[in-house]
């Protein structure tokens, strides 16, 4: 079993929809979880960062993290045509600093239909 | 904030040559800075973390004599690929660690012909 699951899609949806993107993970130690955008061939951007179980909002965004279902969630409301990317959620431990890198889920393929 | 650069974006080099390939942090000071591959229509995978003024960590079968990594300011982390094969041939990003998170480098396009 990999430690982060996420379905690699493609997800297809038409403009003005609300997307769900999720993730499921097997270490319970993993503390931070964060969503990152990348365009092909770009470096990831990140998008949302969150540690406690709950929903943090930004804008647009919504992320949402499950830390007993080891689940987290990216809603994306009113979607537009410049949000297809693919998503990747990424999550790692709890050391001080950030010293630890990232453990990534493969990436949703998002398509955002005008 | 968080920017983080990298040079060059797109490299093309011959077998048995050595690549290397920087990475700074903009706008910050960064004491830890990761080294990521990505393959085609795969997710990142962490080769290394690297630490400025000390040995980078590696994650296991990265081998640490092909892949040298050098921190030696806390904005500058540089990657050389030795002795690159067409196998080494990836998508190589590193990011750096920030209160917020971590920022990522735009990538590097390497192909080893």
């Amino acid at each position: 079993q990999k430690e982060v699951e996420q379905d690699p899609g493609p997800l297809s949806v038409p403009e003005g929809a609300i997307v769900s993107l999720n993730c499921t993970y097997s270490n319970s130690a993993f503390q931070y979880f964060m969503w990152y955008r990348q365009y092909s061939r770009k470096g990831p951007e990140l998008l949302m960062y969150t540690y406690s179980s709950g929903n943090k909002e930004d804008g647009r965004f919504t992320a949402q993290v499950d830390k007993s279902s080891k689940y987290i969630s990216l809603f994306i409301r009113d979607s537009q045509p410049s949000d297809s990317a693919t998503y990747l959620c990424a999550m790692r431990l709890n050391s001080g600093g950030g010293a630890d890198g990232l453990t990534f889920g493969k990436g949703t393929h998002l398509i955002i239909q005008p | 904030g968080a920017v983080v650069s990298q040079h060059p974006s797109r490299v093309i080099c011959k077998s048995g040559t050595s690549v290397k390939i920087e990475c700074r942090s903009l706008d910050f000071q960064a004491t830890t800075m990761f080294w990521y591959r990505q393959f085609p229509k795969k997710s990142l995978m962490l080769m290394a973390t690297s630490n400025e003024g000390s040995k980078a960590t590696y994650e296991q079968g990265v081998e640490k004599d092909k892949f040298l990594i050098n921190h030696a300011s806390l904005t500058l982390s540089t990657l050389t690929v030795t002795s690159a094969h067409p196998e080494d041939s990836s998508f190589y990003i590193c990011s750096a660690a920030w209160t917020s998170g971590q920022y990522f480098g735009p990538g590097t396009r390497l192909t080893v012909l």
